[in-house]
């Protein structure tokens, strides 16, 4: 059965911290893998990533994808208190979009 | 703010009753997708619809069901709601048929009693 799995489900840090999201898969017929922060109610999209070993970076946040290993990693650096959020990684396929449980980041100041 | 609107805000349903949940897309994009987000959970896929026709669907119960209309808007509609329905229903809309680079809604909050 596909599936997507996130960890940490939580994680506390402190401000200027740096931080890396893991997100691990089993889907067949894979097409992309898209990261999302979810602070509320929307989610909202920050990567996506199709090919192997390309970085994605946007400000502090980046992002790889390993398609051999199945796995993808979020990294931000120098946390702040507004990258609270819940971080959510799904996988999409030929006819479905699956989402991981999501990782809790909690930054103190 | 992303464009795509969700109504209500909030609902309260009794089980065994019907609900339609709506979204309107952002301006230009044609397709439009539904997901349901329970507590501590990550988004689960129920449908999609490209212009006006369902285009891929989850594991969901024939009583989950959909339509896309002219504009793109969408609803969404359960039928015989459960307990176990109860959860934050998003919709996201994308330019493309498929699932990449999708803007979310607010969502809907069902809560079945």
């Amino acid at each position: 059965e596909d599936k997507v799995v996130q960890s940490p489900l939580s994680l506390v840090v402190h401000e200027g911290d740096t931080v890396t999201l893991n997100c691990s898969y089993e889907v067949t017929n894979f097409r992309s893998l898209l990261w999302y922060k979810q602070e509320k109610k929307a989610p909202t999209f920050l990567f996506m990533l199709t090919s192997s070993g390309i970085e994605k970076k946007s400000g502090r946040l980046s992002s790889i994808l390993d398609k051999k290993e199945l796995f993808s990693i979020l990294n931000i650096t120098a946390t702040q208190t507004g990258d609270s959020a819940v971080y959510l990684c799904a996988v999409e396929n030929n006819n479905d979009m699956r989402f991981g449980a999501g990782t809790r980041l909690t930054v103190k100041p | 703010e992303t464009g795509v609107t969700q109504s209500p805000t909030h609902l309260i349903k009794t089980r065994g009753q019907q609900v339609t949940l709506r979204c309107s897309s952002q301006s230009g994009h044609n397709t439009v997708s539904w997901y349901q987000q329970a507590l501590g959970q990550g988004p689960q896929f129920i449908f999609q619809y490209y212009r006006e026709e369902e285009n891929g669907r989850g594991n969901f119960p024939p009583r989950f069901s959909g339509l896309q209309f002219p504009n793109y808007s969408s609803e969404l509609n359960v039928n015989a709601l459960e307990l176990d329905d109860s959860a934050l229903y998003l919709c996201a809309s994308s330019l493309f048929a498929g699932r990449r680079e999708q803007y979310f809604g607010p969502g809907t909050r069902l809560t079945v009693t």
